[in-house]
């Protein structure tokens, strides 16, 4: 089955402790993103790669790292997370161009 | 500076009532219009892509059009299970999508 998958689905941590969020496609997409979620404020894109090793900054993209080493993965790192990163997190991929995004299931993150 | 803006926020139906979400943008150059349905704890999932003024789409109960400064997804005769927030999006380049905030809508029996 065609998917976007994410991990963790939930994850609740303090101030300061690194945490990876990971990403994986098995559609051999060459795009993909992160996007977070905030109540009236609508997807926001944090970053975003074109391809292996190509990745770019989004609207939001402080507090966050992203590396792209594998076309399937692309992990959403926090180094030293903080409450105002307290959002709901989607990766997305598509093919190039404007084709059909699709959306993985979405990770909630509560930083205290 | 390219923008989205959804309206209503929420809105409120019976079942069969037919209604209309709008989406209004400003964006330097068009490349595509894109509507998703999201449901409540999951990703959101793509409906329709529009690519110029004039252009329509359908998907069983719903229609998508487009003009030149806004879309509008026209639900016709509305079931609980299309209670969902509707969102928005435009690309005015190759590498992101702006999103709107969405509409919630509810269907009521």
């Amino acid at each position: 089955e065609a998917q976007v998958t994410q991990n963790p689905r939930y994850l609740i941590t303090v101030t300061g402790k690194k945490l990876t969020v990971t990403c994986s496609q098995n559609m051999n997409h060459e795009y993909m993103s992160w996007y977070r979620q905030d109540p009236g404020l609508g997807l926001r894109q944090i970053y975003y790669s074109m391809n292996v090793e190509a990745t770019d900054k989004g609207d939001v993209p402080e507090g966050y790292k992203v590396s792209r080493k594998e076309k399937r993965n692309f992990p959403l790192i926090l180094e030293s997370p903080s409450p105002n990163q307290t959002s709901l997190y989607f990766c997305a991929s598509r093919p190039t161009g404007l084709e059909t995004q699709y959306f993985g299931p979405g990770t909630r993150l509560l930083v205290l | 500076e390219d923008q989205v803006t959804q309206s209503p926020e929420a809105l409120r139906l019976q079942e069969g009532e037919s209604s209309s979400l709008n989406c209004s943008y400003t964006v330097s150059g068009l490349r595509g219009l894109f509507w998703y349905r999201q449901d409540p704890g999951k990703g959101p999932e793509f409906l329709f892509t529009l690519y110029s003024a004039g252009e329509e789409k359908e998907k069983e109960r719903l229609k998508a059009t487009l003009t030149k400064k806004e879309s509008f997804l026209h639900i016709t005769a509305p079931k609980p299970e299309d209670s969902a927030t509707y969102l928005c999006a435009v690309s005015g380049g190759y590498n992101k999508l702006i999103f709107g905030a969405g509409t919630r809508l509810a269907v009521h029996p």
